[in-house]
């Protein structure tokens, strides 16, 4: 069936450091993906999108870098910060219309003072 | 509101017993969805309502499992029987239906099935 997985389950960085969490997907046909952050006892908040008609999108401090061809997924951090420690889940889509979100296992970021 | 607004937060309850959680999405949001989040896990898609189309029902784990939409905008989801695996985190989320997946989750309401 169609599944979303991550590759590690933790991460820890040095603060200031960049930090990479990929992500692995399944359904070829998905052309939307996007990254949600989530902390202790809240709901997912979003982060950055990218379509599948783009590899690489930008947004303040973070990255997401889309890889059709083997179907990966990765966000970039820079300069962390104590606040970015939290969840971090990907999720594949569908660009036409509202559509559920398949999640991936989550990556558990610790940022180190 | 400003947000997404699910109540209870929490909810401990009995097996056998029925529980009712409720949503009250982003106003002007069109689609609603639920979710549920197991201890450790990534979110699992359970239903889904866009407008006035039948409601995407698909990942509804069981028949004890229903949800309903009154008037496009507040939401309950419904658990009858419950089931000690049926403890978890359950959260909401709405959308536009503007083209893109971008969806407002509320902060859940976690389940205790004692």
């Amino acid at each position: 069936g169609e599944s979303v997985g991550l590759h590690l389950p933790t991460l820890s960085v040095q603060e200031g450091d960049n930090s990479i969490i990929n992500c692995a997907y399944s359904n070829s046909a998905s052309d939307y993906f996007i990254w949600y952050k989530q902390e202790s006892g809240k709901g997912p908040q979003f982060i950055i999108d990218i379509r599948s008609n783009m590899d690489k999108r930008q947004g303040q401090r973070v990255t997401v870098l889309l890889n059709k061809t083997v179907k990966h997924l990765s966000l970039q951090i820079a300069a962390t910060q104590p606040g970015d420690s939290a969840v971090y889940f990907c999720a594949e889509s569908f660009i036409q219309g509202a559509q559920k979100l398949v999640f991936g296992q989550g990556t558990r970021l610790t940022i180190n003072p | 509101g400003a947000g997404v607004s699910q109540s209870p937060s929490n909810k401990v309850t009995e097996k056998g017993k029925d529980v009712e959680l409720r949503c009250d999405p982003i106003s002007g949001h069109t689609a609603l969805y639920w979710y549920r989040q197991s201890l450790g896990q990534g979110l699992e898609f359970l239903i889904y309502f866009q407008g006035n189309s039948a409601p995407d029902k698909s990942g509804l784990p069981s028949d004890r499992f229903s949800a309903e939409r009154t008037g496009g905008s507040v939401s309950t989801l419904t658990i009858q029987r419950t089931q000690q695996e049926d403890s978890a985190v359950y959260l909401c989320a709405s959308s536009l239906t503007s083209g893109n997946g971008d969806q407002y989750f509320g902060a859940g309401t976690r389940l205790s099935v004692l």
